[in-house]
């Protein structure tokens, strides 16, 4: 069975300083890989997918097979950037999505 | 832009009471999603459908049960609501990828 862990459930960091939320997972099949985020009162929203390797607000996640990982990354954290985040795998048929717990980043002045 | 709208963005229900919960989507989307997020559990699938009249169990079915019966509307049914049901609850929608589009919320409260 497909399985994602994000093991911080908590993430402090200062701006300006460089952020990497972590995400790991388990599946036996093709995996493909995708960084949700929700900011403060607003829906959850697609950040980037390891398909497309475009950054987003700055941000980049590199797929590792071999690590099993697909960690996301930015070199410069805004204040802006603060909001939960969920890595999420695909889940099979009828595009189904397995999300991790969340890590709720909060990126302090 | 797609739109998912829910019914209601907080409700307040009594132990025992059945409680609706309704999704709406505007894009033609063929799978509709309902999870529940709850602090430290992150997302989890409740129920999917991926056409009219057609759904499937997630993860954590029990004491929840839905319809869909247009396309562009999939209910989410507490048939005697509890108070671990006390939740915020997600609905999403998507069309043949995995990008999925998401209502609001609604906040339930069960007490």
């Amino acid at each position: 069975a497909q399985r994602v862990t994000q093991p911080e459930k908590l993430l402090s960091v200062f701006k300006g300083a460089p952020v990497e939320l972590k995400c790991n997972y388990s599946y036996s099949g093709s995996p493909e890989l995708f960084w949700y985020v929700q900011y403060s009162r607003q829906r959850l929203q697609l950040l980037l997918r390891h398909i497309s390797r475009e950054s987003i607000k700055g941000f980049t996640a590199d797929l590792n097979k071999g690590e099993t990982s697909f960690h996301l990354k930015k070199p410069f954290a805004q204040e802006e950037d603060s909001a939960m985040y969920y890595c999420a795998l695909n889940g099979g048929s009828n595009y189904k999505l397995t999300f991790g717990k969340g890590t709720l980043l909060t990126v302090n002045p | 832009d797609v739109k998912v709208t829910q019914s209601s963005r907080y409700l307040v229900k009594r132990t025992g009471e059945k409680v609706f919960l309704e999704c709406v989507q505007d894009m033609d989307h063929e799978n509709m999603f309902w999870y529940r997020q709850d602090p430290g559990l992150g997302l989890r699938l409740i129920y999917f459908s991926y056409d009219v009249k057609m759904k499937e169990k997630g993860d954590i079915p029990e004491g929840y049960s839905v319809s869909r019966e247009k396309k562009e509307r999939f209910s989410l049914i507490l048939e005697s609501a509890s108070t671990n049901q006390t939740s915020m609850y997600l609905c999403a929608s998507s069309y043949r990828t995995y990008e999925q589009y998401f209502g609001p919320g609604t906040r339930l409260t069960v007490t």
